[in-house]
């Protein structure tokens, strides 16, 4: 069964720490996305990737960064927690290629607190 | 940003009740269109993907038509029974674009 694990359920984290979202998938997809999903706003994407060390910021990308040092892998950066980046994040992935009929794997959801 | 419309934004059935929703998109540059079922702590997952004006698609009760011209999809569930609750995604994709944009969902509860 094709799987995208991210690593935490849950996480609280504290104001100004920096904080470290990992996804990996085992189905040597090329593209992998973060998004964030709030209440009355819908999923809204935040970084993708479509090849190893490749990025592309997404709608929101503020106060964020990412990093894709291996295929498998694709990490979410908070670089300096703060109160509004309290959401649950997804990542998912899809086969390779632009405008893709494929559609995305997800993974289970990071629910992140900051406080 | 895309505008990806879903309508209703909740909706409440009785068991046995057919419904339908409804999800607009940009009639320009269109790619494909997917929809997503995503029940309670549990992770999205992929129904459809239609790519062709007029495509239908059905999977048991679930059924799902695509009009490109006019940039509208409609999700169609046929007696409806409680473990359809979920909320139901629609999701665009664009002509030279990696990613999908999603609607904001229309959540469905089923009423035993």
């Amino acid at each position: 069964d094709v799987k995208v694990t991210q690593s935490s359920r849950y996480l609280v984290k504290r104001t100004g720490e920096k904080v470290f979202l990992e996804c990996v998938q085992d189905m040597d997809h090329e593209n992998m996305f973060w998004y964030r999903q709030d209440p009355g706003l819908g999923l809204r994407l935040i970084y993708f990737s479509y090849d190893v060390k490749m990025k592309e910021k997404g709608d929101i990308p503020e106060g964020y960064s990412v990093s894709r040092e291996k295929k498998e892998r694709f990490s979410l950066i908070l670089e300096s927690a703060s109160t509004n980046q309290t959401s649950m994040y997804l990542c998912a992935s899809s086969l390779g290629g632009r405008a893709s009929n494929y559609g995305y794997t997800f993974g289970s959801g990071t629910r992140l607190t900051v406080v | 940003i895309l505008n990806v419309e879903q309508s209703p934004q909740s909706l409440h059935v009785q068991e046995g009740d057919s419904t339908n929703f409804t999800c607009s998109f940009p009639s320009s540059n269109f790619y494909a269109l997917h929809w997503y079922r995503w029940e309670t702590a549990k992770s999205p997952e992929a129904l459809f993907v239609m790519t062709l004006n007029g495509d239908e698609k059905k999977k048991g009760r679930i059924s799902a038509t695509l009009n490109t011209k006019e940039g509208y999809s409609y999700l169609y569930i046929k007696g409806s029974q409680p473990e359809d609750s979920a909320t139901y995604l629609c999701a665009f994709s664009g002509a030279g674009s990696y990613q999908l944009t999603f609607g904001k969902g229309t959540k469905l509860s089923v009423i035993p």
